[in-house]
């Protein structure tokens, strides 16, 4: 299993620029969360998708949006990019309620985002 | 907010147990403690999490008050490799949870 896989894992962008950046869950996973985690702070949820719709939303503007594929993998696109939005991006995967350990987030290894 | 308050850093003897403590005086009944840590430039990794009862595994211990309003988790015997920040939340365990991370403490394993 390779667990919870994200792509690429470092990227630079100019301001004003979109990204993409994507996540495939951990296998038998179906709900995808992605998280912003700056520099020397914790992580901040930013959304989470479960059947291919948005379920939560962090304080995050709509230059942020996701998208669910029916294969549960996730992607997160940022508009407009801002110097401020220079982060780690983080995405995790969680199984169905039923698992034995099925409402334990597992984590990708992020992907590096830096604004220039 | 972060529902939880840690100390912002800890040190620790190779070998000796690393005891970390958490308060988390507003958590509801329905929400459970769990604990995460985070290596270097590494995503977040599970630990332990729990109710109410004292929980084991093979990485760590949880130990509850019985009030709930605070928690310690325990590494037995800390290595340098568990020199990480460490992440105490609580949430509820089923459904769209959405986890919320506090600062965590920066634990220092030392030889």
């Amino acid at each position: 299993d390779a667990g919870v896989t994200q792509s690429p894992t470092h990227l630079i962008k100019t301001r004003g620029q979109q990204v993409t950046l994507r996540c495939s869950p951990k296998s038998g996973h179906d709900t995808v969360s992605w998280y912003q985690q700056a520099l020397g702070q914790g992580p901040q949820f930013i959304f989470q998708y479960y059947e291919e719709e948005e379920r939560q939303r962090g304080n995050f503007p709509d230059r942020f949006s996701g998208h669910q594929f029916p294969n549960y993998s996730s992607e997160l696109n940022v508009n407009a990019l801002l110097l401020g939005d220079s982060a780690l991006y983080l995405c995790a995967s969680q199984g169905p309620s039923q698992l034995p350990i099925g409402n334990e987030q597992f984590f990708g290894p992020g992907t590096r985002l830096t604004v220039l | 907010d972060a529902k939880t308050t840690q100390p912002p850093s800890m040190d620790c003897a190779e070998g000796r147990a690393a005891n970390l403590p958490c308060n988390h005086s507003t958590i509801s009944g329905n929400e459970y403690v769990y604990w995460y840590r985070q290596i270097h430039s590494q995503g977040p990794q599970y630990i332990i999490h729990g109710l109410k009862n004292n929980e084991t595994n093979e990485m760590a211990s949880l130990i509850i008050t019985e009030d709930r309003k605070s928690s310690t988790l325990i590494l037995p015997h800390a290595t340098l490799r568990d020199t990480a920040v460490y992440y105490c939340i609580v949430r509820v365990h089923t459904g769209g949870f959405k986890t919320i991370f506090g600062a965590g403490t920066r634990l220092f394993v030392k030889a």
